[in-house]
């Protein structure tokens, strides 16, 4: 069965410091894998995707996410955050078989001390 | 540009009465189109797809329905509101093979 997993509920990080958001995923094929930011009271936006190639991807805002297969992970990292950062940031999972039903991990709440 | 739009943002409603939650995507033809349910503080639920006009999958029950009348239009509705219809219902688009999902700012649903 697909699953994703999102170990931390809330994260509480200073400004400046570095971040590392935690996702574990369950899926017996070739996953494509997303991290999406809910800022309060807004729809989801995209930060990054993994399908294939190089397991560190870049995305907006200075994100970066590696994936790994041998640990079934997809970690998020971003080295230094600012105040806006704080959101809820979800892991997805989709089968390589298309998005007719993504998988959304509970989501962490990342709270930025100034 | 492709722009997603949700209506209405916010509504109150008594158990009991009827709801429509409208979405409406500009700019891309013949796109996928999603409804997801998130309870307050919670994941995201997907509820329905439809990858053509007419034609919706229904993904969970949850004593809702949805119409995909026009290509660009995809409605989300019922004719009996329940407490636990509460939440916050995102609108979202894909194109036809692609996994990345574009969404809606969200309509935000009080049932009291």
């Amino acid at each position: 069965a697909q699953s994703v997993t999102q170990p931390d509920a809330r994260v509480t990080v200073s400004e400046g410091a570095s971040l590392q958001l935690r996702c574990k995923y369950s899926y017996s094929g070739t996953p494509y894998l997303f991290w999406y930011v809910q800022y309060p009271r807004q729809g989801l936006q995209l930060l990054l995707k993994y399908y294939s190639g190089d397991p560190v991807v870049q995305g907006v805002n200075g994100f970066e996410a590696e994936f790994s297969k041998s640990n079934s992970s997809f970690h998020l990292r971003k080295a230094s955050v600012h105040w806006s950062d704080s959101a809820v940031y979800f892991c997805v999972l989709s089968s390589s078989s298309g998005s007719w039903q993504l998988i959304f991990g509970s989501g962490t709440q990342l709270t930025v001390m100034p | 540009a492709q722009t997603i739009h949700q209506w209405p943002v916010a509504e109150i409603k008594a158990v009991g009465s009827p709801l429509s939650l409208g979405c409406t995507i500009k700019g891309k033809s013949s796109p996928n189109l999603y409804w997801y349910w998130q309870a307050t503080g919670g994941t995201l639920q997907q509820l329905f797809y439809s990858i053509t006009v007419g034609q919706v999958e229904s993904v969970v029950q949850l004593n809702l329905s949805a119409s995909r009348p026009k290509d660009d239009q995809f409605i989300l509705s019922t004719e009996k509101l329940l407490l636990s219809h509460s939440g916050f219902y995102l609108c979202a688009w894909s194109t036809y093979s692609g996994n990345t999902l574009y969404f809606g700012e969200g309509s935000r649903l009080i049932v009291v």
